[in-house]
């Protein structure tokens, strides 16, 4: 099974600096006939679910504001907060769509 | 507008059984997979499972966490996908969450999420 590992668990951040989320998977989840990573991020707030930020790994979905990004392939991937603002205080998750669907493990982004 | 409303929790004791549902609204709903993810206090997310269309055969698929106690299953006259648990253990504590993916394929992220409803396995 693939396993997926976020990093950092939490990171603090000054108001309007980049946050930058790293999620490594055990196996490619690059799907060699379409050339598509299937790794999707998500921002959650308390009490709310899960809300869908980036899929295919770097295409982000409508309405996301374009200070966040998604770069990556195969089994590195980076979530990339441009300029931090207060309401992206969150917990973010990779998740991999390849196989059986898998989230890491979340991490926490606060304001420094 | 498209909406998912997820009801049916509650507190149950171990080695009972509870059924969720989740009411779909704004897209045909018989199209597209439906799955459910939990996310127990203070922890993650954990994909339970999930139904696929009849288009892709309606066959359920579920994590091994909850195989042979949890069912999927769906009445895409009424928009519904159900959860049924059975044979409760107090690790099931959790949010349940259904989820939608973006297309009418099963492989994709999950784009329209329910609200979430508690369940809580106690004595």
């Amino acid at each position: 099974d693939i396993v997926m590992t976020q990093s950092p668990d939490s990171l603090a951040v000054s108001l309007g600096e980049r946050a930058t989320i790293t999620c490594k998977s055990s196996q490619s989840v690059l799907y060699n006939s379409n050339n598509k990573n299937f790794l999707a991020w998500y921002q959650q707030k308390p009490g709310q679910p899960p809300k869908l930020l980036i899929y295919w790994a770097s295409t982000r979905e409508s309405g996301v504001p374009d200070r966040f990004s998604g770069s990556g392939s195969g089994t590195d991937f980076t979530l990339t907060i441009s300029s931090l603002q207060a309401e992206d205080v969150a917990v973010y998750y990779c998740h991999q769509y390849y196989s059986t669907p898998l989230f890491g493990g979340g991490t926490k982004v606060e304001i420094k | 507008e498209v909406q998912l409303v997820d009801s049916g929790g509650g507190l149950v004791q171990p080695g009972r059984s509870l059924r969720l549902s989740c009411t779909a609204s704004g897209f045909t709903f018989g199209d597209f997979a439906m799955n459910w993810v939990r996310q127990a206090p203070g922890k993650g997310l954990e994909w339970v499972g999930c139904i696929r269309s009849k288009g892709y055969g309606g066959t359920t698929d579920y994590a091994a966490s909850v195989k042979g106690r949890f069912t999927i299953s769906r009445d895409d006259s009424e928009s519904i996908a159900y959860l049924q648990m059975n044979s409760l253990k107090t690790d099931d504590t959790a949010v349940y969450y259904c989820t939608r993916p973006r297309s009418e394929g099963t492989v994709n992220a999950f784009d329209i999420w329910g609200q979430g409803t508690m369940v809580t396995v106690s004595s």
